[in-house]
């Protein structure tokens, strides 16, 4: 499809690791990037990778890239409450400039 | 750090009033946006701009037009604003196909 996918909600509980997971469109895209809204805010540049790498890690977040799926995921260890959020997956396809966005995915942290 | 600053955070017009948002970015960024956010539909993209004098018409472009006589500054106008526009409005700016760093936003309500 069209569309940069990711799952609506997520509910994890403090001091556990969170997983949200994208499938994004192009598999020509460049860049992958998630990005974090806090309520009220603007988006915040969280981490991104190229499309040539598999993995990057950046203290407690971790994005994995699987090609061949077309599937990004951000993993955040030891899940604190100021991570609850909403998190924006995004691409931006070769000979673009332009981000793709999913529709976010909002992460509550249980005490 | 780059700096994107929109000039209001909240506004509230009236039906039929000319709108203009400003956006200001501190960073000499030639590309700059501008998003609406909207509940359930994610980040659209409106107009954006790859150099001064320069514009591209985005995925939702109707009702609005957009202004770039400086590198710096990148301004979004309502023509005719109506309550189909009340929208948190977001821009962002990047250089070349770097991340794009955003503001932080204005929400506008349009009575």
């Amino acid at each position: 499809g069209e569309d940069v996918e990711q799952s609506l909600f997520l509910s994890v509980r403090e001091g556990d690791s969170s997983v949200i997971n994208c499938t994004y469109t192009d598999s020509s895209s460049t860049y992958l990037y998630w990005y974090k809204q806090e309520p009220g805010a603007g988006l915040q540049l969280l981490t991104y990778i190229f499309s040539n790498m598999d993995m990057k890690q950046d203290q407690r977040l971790t994005v994995l890239l699987n090609k061949k799926d077309k599937h990004l995921s951000l993993r955040i260890a030891d899940t604190q409450t100021g991570d609850s959020a909403i998190y924006f997956c995004a691409e931006i396809r070769a000979g673009s400039y332009q981000l793709t966005f999913g529709k976010g995915t909002k992460l509550s942290v249980i005490p | 750090d780059v700096k994107v600053t929109q000039s209001s955070r909240y506004l509230v017009k009236r039906t039929g009033e000319k709108v203009f948002l400003e956006c200001v970015q501190d960073m000499d960024h030639e590309n700059m946006f501008w998003y609406r956010q909207d509940p359930g539909l994610g980040l659209r993209l409106i107009y954006f701009s790859y150099d001064v004098k320069m514009k591209e018409k985005g995925d939702i472009p109707e009702g609005y037009s957009v202004s770039r006589e400086k590198k710096e500054r990148f301004s979004l106008i309502l023509e005719s604003a109506s309550t189909n526009q009340t929208s948190m409005y977001l821009c962002a700016s990047s250089f070349s196909n770097q991340p794009q760093h955003f503001g932080d936003g204005t929400r506008l309500s349009i009575l």
